[in-house]
Order: structure tokens, then C-alpha cells, then sequence
């Protein structure tokens, strides 16, 4: 299995403009989270999704995010739009949650910089 | 507000020192996780505890639970380069609700050869 797959891995855009990430989970994972990771506030949970049904979107930081996921294998989080405060590294992991073991396994993230 | 303190924030150690991070939460955890995120890197999971007081070793890396399971702690013992990396706990909480798991801020450990 490759893991989990992120495009695209560098972003840079300017303040206004719509960023769309993409997410590939592990196949056969039931559990997909997209997270956000910055110096002062460290890795942030920002919406998960369990059998492509959104649970939690508490993290979300405003409207100007959303995030789908139309089928088992794909997920997007939107920025629309966009703002420099954006600007972070965000990682999309996934899951299989039995109760038992439910490690997460991360992507190797989205660097996005916001002009 | 902060669910999980992790401490200290930052360690830097002489090759072959031993090193701690402590991870510890006021609400009693379901679980906890361990991982490691090296520079530059994505975090990849190391341990998941569970029991009261339980205690795993991976080579020269335990990890203990507490016995209140309100806190954890992992000790690398004689530290090596490859052990550069901050290391997170993650930890689900039993009164959280939906909320899979809370990270920690994580522990950046230097290791100077």
C-alpha cells in the first residue's frame, strides 16, 4: 500500500484565492482526519470524517473552510478564501477505528504559504 | 481550552543521554498514543496504551501509563542521532464525545553528537 497520498505537497498562493487540498486514505480505512500544523499552535484537529460522514467539525476554524468527502476513498478541504494566517503544513491521516488499535497514519502533508 | 500538557516543550541532550517527555491530562484518558514526527517529516505512530499502569518497551524507548491514567511518559534511554524528532502524545478522552484523539503540543528533541 502507498500510504497515505496528499496533493499537492507545496502550495503557494496569494491572499483571495481558492486552495483546494486532496487526500487519498489507506484503502480499507473507515476514518479519515484532516489536521493543521503551525509553530504557535502545534497540530490542530480540524474536521474527521467516519465512513465519509463528517462527526466533527468543531476545529474548522471559520466558514471560509469546508471539507467533503464524496466516496471511501477521496477527501478535499477547501479554503475559500484564502488568508495568510492560512499558511501551514496540513496533514490528512486516516484510520481504521475498531476499539481495539486505531493508530492514525498521517500523509506527508500540504505546505501551504498565503501571500 | 488545553485538554493534554505535554512537557518540556523543548530538550536538547548530549549523544547518549537518557531523555523524558511527560504528557499529562486533569481528565482521565481512554487511551493514549505516542508519535514521533521527524524535521521536515509527517508523525508516525509508535505505541497505543491502554491499561492502568502499563508499561511497553521498543528497544531503548518505554513507555509507561499512569495508574490514575491521567498521564504517560516516555524515556528514550541513551539517546542517538536518529532520535531527533518531536515526539507527540495523543490521548482520547473518555468524557470527549465524538472527538477521536487530542495531540499534545509535543516534546522537540535535539541530540548533539
Amino acid at each position: 500500500d502507498a500510504g497515505v497520498i496528499q496533493s499537492p505537497r507545496h502550495e503557494v498562493t496569494e491572499m483571495g484565492q481558492e486552495v483546494t487540498l486532496r487526500c487519498k486514505p489507506i484503502s480499507g480505512h473507515n476514518s479519515l482526519f484532516w489536521y493543521r500544523q503551525t509553530m504557535m499552535r502545534g497540530l490542530e484537529l480540524l474536521i474527521y470524517f467516519n465512513n465519509n460522514v463528517p462527526i466533527d467539525d468543531s476545529g474548522m476554524p471559520e466558514d471560509r473552510f469546508s471539507a467533503k468527502m464524496p466516496n471511501a476513498s477521496f477527501s478535499t478541504l477547501k479554503i475559500q478564501p484564502s488568508e495568510p494566517r492560512d499558511s501551514a503544513v496540513y496533514f490528512c491521516a486516516s484510520s481504521f477505528i475498531s476499539g481495539l488499535r486505531d493508530e492514525q497514519f498521517f500523509g506527508p502533508g500540504t505546505r501551504l504559504t498565503v501571500l | 481550552g488545553q485538554q493534554v500538557m505535554q512537557i518540556p516543550q523543548y530538550q536538547h541532550v548530549q549523544e547518549g543521554e537518557d531523555f523524558t517527555t511527560y504528557c499529562n491530562s486533569s481528565t482521565t484518558l481512554s487511551n493514549i498514543q505516542w508519535y514521533k514526527q521527524r524535521p521536515g517529516g509527517h508523525p508516525v505512530f509508535l505505541i497505543q496504551l491502554v491499561k492502568s499502569g502499563e508499561v511497553k518497551k521498543q528497544k531503548r524507548l518505554t513507555f509507561q501509563f499512569g495508574e490514575a491514567k491521567k498521564n504517560s511518559s516516555l524515556h528514550i534511554t541513551a539517546t542517538q542521532t536518529t532520535d531527533v524528532g518531536t515526539y507527540f502524545c495523543a490521548v482520547a478522552l473518555i468524557s470527549s464525545g465524538n472527538t477521536p484523539l487530542v495531540f499534545g503540543k509535543g516534546t522537540r528533541l535535539s541530540v548533539i553528537a
